[in-house]
């Protein structure tokens, strides 16, 4: 049981280029999300997913895109990457029907856009 | 906005208990109080949750007061391993780390003096 896995752990970008974040959870949670945190900041919500084929946008959404076609993976989209989008990303997942539940969090990705 | 006021940074000697408190003044009767920590560079971690009663687990207690206004974590023994930044959160009982996420506010820095 991995529990929430990030892929990568770091990377520096170009301005202008793109890439993809990778997240999978095996915990077989409906709820995940994408946060990202910068220096001395706590996190923000970007995007989160309440199940396979549904996506909904957070508190920072811009610059990014994500999709869910799996209740595993939630990928996250940088499409043109700009400095300001230098950050911590963290992916999370959590079971949730109703009711109170606690959020797994991954370990993060670490990017520098330069 | 920020539902939860704590203060920036604590300190407290190894092997005492550290009690974090949190303000959460305009909480509503179904909104839950969450508490996460972040150890360096590490993404959050779960510690423990309540709604009315207090609560107890392996790691912490949670004391909230009979008007829910505010809360204080307990660690009863802390350690050095124990030094994280400690986020008090509310949410509520539908979304409780479910379909709007958690929202992180800066959180207090517990440093745990040798």
């Amino acid at each position: 049981n991995a529990g929430v896995t990030q892929t990568p752990k770091f990377r520096i970008l170009k301005i202008g280029q793109s890439m993809t974040l990778q997240c999978t959870q095996d915990m077989n949670h409906n709820y995940m999300y994408w946060y990202r945190q910068d220096p001395g900041m706590g996190l923000k919500l970007i995007y989160y997913s309440v199940g396979a084929g549904i996506t909904d946008k957070g508190e920072v959404p811009n610059g990014y895109n994500v999709s869910r076609s799996t209740t595993e993976d939630f990928p996250l989209r940088l499409e043109l990457a700009a400095p300001s989008q230098t950050s911590v990303y963290f992916c999370a997942s959590s079971y949730s029907d109703r009711g109170a539940t606690e959020a797994f969090f991954g370990q993060g990705t670490r990017l520098t856009v330069v | 906005d920020a539902k939860t006021t704590q203060p920036t940074s604590m300190d407290c000697a190894e092997g005492r208990a550290a009690n974090l408190p949190c303000n959460h003044s305009t909480i509503s009767g179904n909104e839950y109080v969450y508490w996460y920590r972040q150890i360096h560079s590490q993404g959050p971690q779960y510690i423990i949750h309540g709604l009315k009663n207090n609560e107890t687990n392996e790691m912490a207690s949670l004391i909230i007061t009979e008007d829910r206004k505010s809360s204080t974590l307990i660690l009863p023994h802390a350690t050095l391993r124990d030094t994280a930044v400690y986020y008090c959160i509310v949410s509520d009982l539908y979304s409780g780390g479910g379909a709007d996420g958690l929202t992180f506010g800066k959180g207090t820095h517990l440093i745990i003096q040798p």
